[in-house]
């Protein structure tokens, strides 16, 4: 059974790099198809998709948060990482990471895609 | 930037049908996936591809598409069921992979 844990600190200052790593076990990150991802839950809020890799590397970002963000894989240790930078306190949530699949739309004209299972997340606060 | 639009709360009594409602332009070309979310709890699959449900989920869960309009009906809702339901898709340029709903808070009676 596929699982999934994020780790890093739970407070960063503003204008610094937010850092989380999510490590995943009962699997292998680089053995499929899948794509990587990261998901983001400001407080009371809703959900919003910040970026995933997939599994050959490339990598693939919400345009709102393109310019701050990067996400790398490291096969070596089965884990994925989350690099935001100039963070403010917008930038205050619950993080969490996924795994992407896969599949086409129907009639076969683009790919649909969705997350399963999902790491229980972990809180970053932004402040001072 | 692309929206999926569902509404903010639905309430029904236990043993009741409650469905939720999810609209978007690109619906008709892209699937819609289900998530529920306790508190406190990650969000779980419940739906995926429009209609189809994940083992493990019941069979009370179910997903239907008509235009750019999905739904997720709940036939016989229990307490248990009480939890904030998120839709997901994509837009049909490429642009945004996934996106979100602003998600429905559940409530029962």
């Amino acid at each position: 059974q596929l699982q999934l844990q994020e780790s890093g600190p739970g407070l960063v200052k503003p204008s610094e790099t937010l850092s989380l790593t999510c490590t995943v076990s009962g699997g292998s990150i680089s053995s499929s198809s899948y794509y990587w991802g990261w998901i983001r839950q400001p407080p009371g809020k809703g959900l919003e998709w910040i970026g995933s890799i997939y599994y050959s590397g490339s990598t693939y970002y919400n345009p709102s948060l393109k310019s701050r963000v990067t996400i790398s894989v490291d096969t070596s240790k089965n884990q994925f990482s989350l690099k935001l930078s100039s963070v403010t306190a917008a930038d205050t949530a619950v993080y969490y990471c996924a795994r992407g699949d896969w599949d086409y739309c129907s009639g076969g004209s683009c790919y649909s895609r969705w997350f399963d299972p999902w790491g229980q997340g972990t809180l970053v606060t932004v402040s001072s | 930037s692309y929206e999926l639009t569902q509404p903010p709360s639905v309430s029904v009594s236990p043993g009741q049908t409650a469905r939720i409602t999810c609209s978007g332009d690109a619906l008709p070309k892209q699937y819609a996936y289900w998530y529920q979310q306790k508190p406190g709890q990650a969000p779980v699959l419940v739906i995926y591809k429009d209609s189809e449900r994940p083992s493990g989920i019941p069979e009370r869960f179910s997903g239907s598409s008509s235009g750019t309009t999905v739904t997720l009906t709940i036939s016989g809702v229990q307490a248990e069921d009480e939890a904030d339901y998120y839709c997901q898709s994509a837009d049909s340029s490429g642009t945004y992979l996934w996106v979100f709903g602003g998600g429905t808070k559940l409530t029962v009676l």
